[in-house]
């Protein structure tokens, strides 16, 4: 079993729907990332997360330490946010990577 | 500027050659990471290295040897090459070694082994 676990793994929805990808994992962890790769490959990282929430325009992250979860929220979704949609725990001694599979997020015009 | 740049974005070689991918970081960051996504998209972390120091080294072939000459610069070295290592790798910079900020990714090398 995987340390990192994301649902749903595919998702379609249509433009301008609000969008909930879910993260859980088992480990004790320093941080968790939220990190978005691009159809042509590209990476960029979104949010790090040690506890609370965090916004950015259109995108809102949440974490839950105790419950070992976080979401990741995109509002008023749009074509452009098509992307595969990666959660990444850093491990509590700060050496230890861990990363879920990817949603894979198509959202139609 | 290109923050986080990689050389080569594809390479395609021949099993048993050895090859090496270069990434350099202009942000000034003081950790620098290598990663490996394989066909089916996962990433893992292969390597990890803190002002030159090595932190990280995952359950990685000896065949893949990192060098850092210096913090700026994180280079990929894999002797005897495996069908197996055909993946995309990415580089990748954060400005602290522990606690987590967020990171900057390479827009990755894909390496292709026939």
């Amino acid at each position: 079993k995987n340390e990192v676990e994301q649902s749903p793994q595919n998702l379609t929805a249509q433009e301008g729907e609000f969008i909930t990808i879910n993260c859980s994992y088992s480990v004790g962890i320093s941080a968790l990332h939220w990190l978005q790769q691009h159809p042509g490959g590209g990476i960029v990282s979104l949010f790090m997360l040690s506890s609370g929430k965090k916004k950015h325009g259109r995108l809102i992250a949440t974490i839950n330490i105790q419950e070992k979860h976080s979401s990741l929220h995109i509002t008023a979704s749009h074509p452009r946010d098509s992307a595969v949609y990666i959660c990444a725990v850093r491990g509590d001694t700060g050496n230890q990577f861990y990363f879920g599979t990817g949603t894979s997020l198509t959202v139609i015009p | 500027d290109t923050a986080v740049s990689q050389t080569p974005k594809y390479l395609v070689t021949q099993m048993g050659n050895d090859k090496s991918i270069k990434c350099e970081q202009n942000l000034g960051h003081d950790t620098m990471y290598w990663y490996k996504q394989d066909s089916k998209k996962f990433l893992k972390i292969m390597f990890s290295y803190n002002n030159k120091e090595l932190i990280i080294n995952e359950t990685v072939p000896n065949r893949f040897s990192p060098k850092s000459p210096d913090k700026a610069h994180l280079n990929l070295h894999i002797n005897s090459l495996e069908l197996g290592d055909s993946a995309v790798y990415f580089c990748a910079s954060s400005p602290v070694r522990a606690g987590g900020y967020g990171y900057t990714f390479g827009s990755g090398t894909r390496l292709t082994v026939v």
